[in-house]
């Protein structure tokens, strides 16, 4: 059964860094697309980042800098390493697998709070 | 900067039919943009509905089917139920490896 499980989110004092981790089973992330996807509070979705099977990784401009995608891939497990945290980065954050052109899988998110 | 645009809310009637379309700042979107559609109830992760512009993954209802139409990306749904009442979102895919989301549609079933 695959299976995708975030975890790592935490209130955060802005400026501050996190990394969140998303494990993953009934499948080998290194063989698909994944994604980081985030949900502010009342508000939509907003990709964050994407690393492909080879290793290379993605963002939009609103991260760009201060968001980086990795992967383990003896633990099986994505990450999301963020510094230099902001109020409007306070969300919920996701990771998605992309197959095909399909974000089919999605874990249940993490929640991260910027806040003083 | 990518913008995708969605109707901000949209209201059907149970058994009724109602269209939610998926508009791109970029031009029209075809099946290049590979479109993708998302349930997302309060308090749950998005659940995919449809993928690649048609595709339905095994678990979503037959009710439901995307489309383009007009030169945007579109999800049908046609018999509407109580339960279908959430928003909707969807995905394009962008070159550059960029996605976007539109910000998406509250649906009523009302």
């Amino acid at each position: 059964e695959v299976q995708l499980v975030e975890s790592g989110g935490a209130l955060i004092q802005p400026g501050g860094s996190l990394r969140l981790s998303c494990t993953a089973s009934g499948f080998s992330l290194n063989n698909y697309v994944m994604n980081w996807v985030r949900q502010a509070p009342g508000k939509g979705l907003e990709w964050v980042s994407l690393m492909f099977s080879g290793g290379g990784t993605y963002y939009p401009d609103s991260v760009k800098g201060r968001f980086t995608i990795s992967r383990d891939d003896s633990k099986n497990t994505l990450y999301l390493h963020m510094n230099n945290l902001r109020a409007e980065d306070t969300a919920i954050y996701y990771c998605a697998r992309d197959r095909d052109w399909s974000y089919d899988f999605w874990g249940q998110g993490t929640l991260v709070t910027v806040s003083s | 900067q990518t913008v995708v645009t969605q109707e901000p809310s949209l209201t059907v009637s149970p058994g009724g039919t109602v269209t939610l379309t998926c508009a791109s700042n970029t031009g029209a979107v075809t099946s290049d943009y590979h479109p993708n559609w998302f349930q997302q109830k309060p308090g749950l992760a998005p659940r995919p509905l449809t993928y690649d512009t048609s595709h339905k993954h095994s678990w979503t209802p037959a009710r439901f089917s995307g489309s383009l139409l007009g030169g945007k990306a579109a999800l049908t749904l046609s018999g509407a139920q109580p339960e279908d009442e959430a928003e909707y979102y969807c995905l394009l895919f962008y070159g550059g490896a960029q996605r976007a989301f539109g910000a998406g549609t509250k649906l009523t079933v009302l």
